[in-house]
């Protein structure tokens, strides 16, 4: 079993939608969690931490359930320059990564 | 402030040659990282270091991969024999010592992509 699982989609929306991914971890230590994103043949970049208390970060909000072992991110009003690939990222407290293999998002107009 | 450095953006070997991959990192950041990104997965770990010394190598295939950082800064990736299987994104990260906003950030750099023929 993959550490980090994600739906590889592709998830293809309209402009102004609002769409969820959903990734689940195995490894109860993982202490922090992250979303990066990652444009077609670039690097990845961090998008935001995930909290138990959930955060927000204008049109994106990430929630944590440790119980369920889950991670969610939320993108409110898609914009074009929001396709990409989303990464679903966790640190065991080793300070290294697990990533997961990628949600990919396509906003058409 | 520079991001991080990685040379060569791109290569394409025969298998069983050898090749290396070289990443300067940001200016003062103590931890150094090399993943590997295959096509359609995501980045997995092969080596960390903190200054020149290795934190974690648990993944790194040390039958034919090698790496170093030898004066703490920048970092060498080798490759020796390459196998098919090796074509994949060489991606270099840094990050620093301390939390900023709670977190551990880490940088990347462009990566190098490798193609065994």
């Amino acid at each position: 079993r993959k550490e980090v699982e994600q739906d590889p989609g592709p998830f293809n929306v309209p402009e102004g939608a609002t769409v969820a991914f959903n990734c689940t971890y195995s490894n109860s230590a993982s202490q922090s969690f992250f979303w990066y994103r990652q444009d077609c043949r670039k690097e990845p970049k961090l998008l935001m931490s995930v909290y138990s208390s959930g955060n927000e970060d204008g049109r994106f909000t990430a929630q944590l359930n440790r119980a369920s072992q889950y991670i969610s991110l939320l993108i409110r009003d898609s914009k074009l320059s929001d396709s990409a690939t989303y990464l679903c990222v966790m640190d065991t407290g080793r300070r290294a990564l697990t990533f997961g293999s990628g949600t990919r998002l396509q906003v058409q107009p | 402030e520079a991001g991080v450095a990685q040379s060569p953006r791109y290569k394409i070997i025969e298998k069983r040659q050898s090749v290396a991959f070289w990443c300067n990192p940001i200016s003062g950041h103590a931890t150094l990282y090399w993943y590997q990104q295959i096509l359609g997965q995501g980045p997995k770990l092969l080596i960390q270091f903190q200054n020149n010394g290795v934190v974690d190598d648990s993944q790194l295939p040390k039958d034919r991969f090698s790496a170093e950082r030898l004066k703490g800064v920048d970092s060498t990736l080798k490759i020796q024999p390459a196998k098919l299987e090796d074509s994949a994104v060489y991606l270099c990260a840094s990050s620093p010592l301390k939390r900023t906003g709670g977190s551990y950030e880490q940088y990347f750099g462009p990566g190098t992509r490798l193609t065994v023929t």
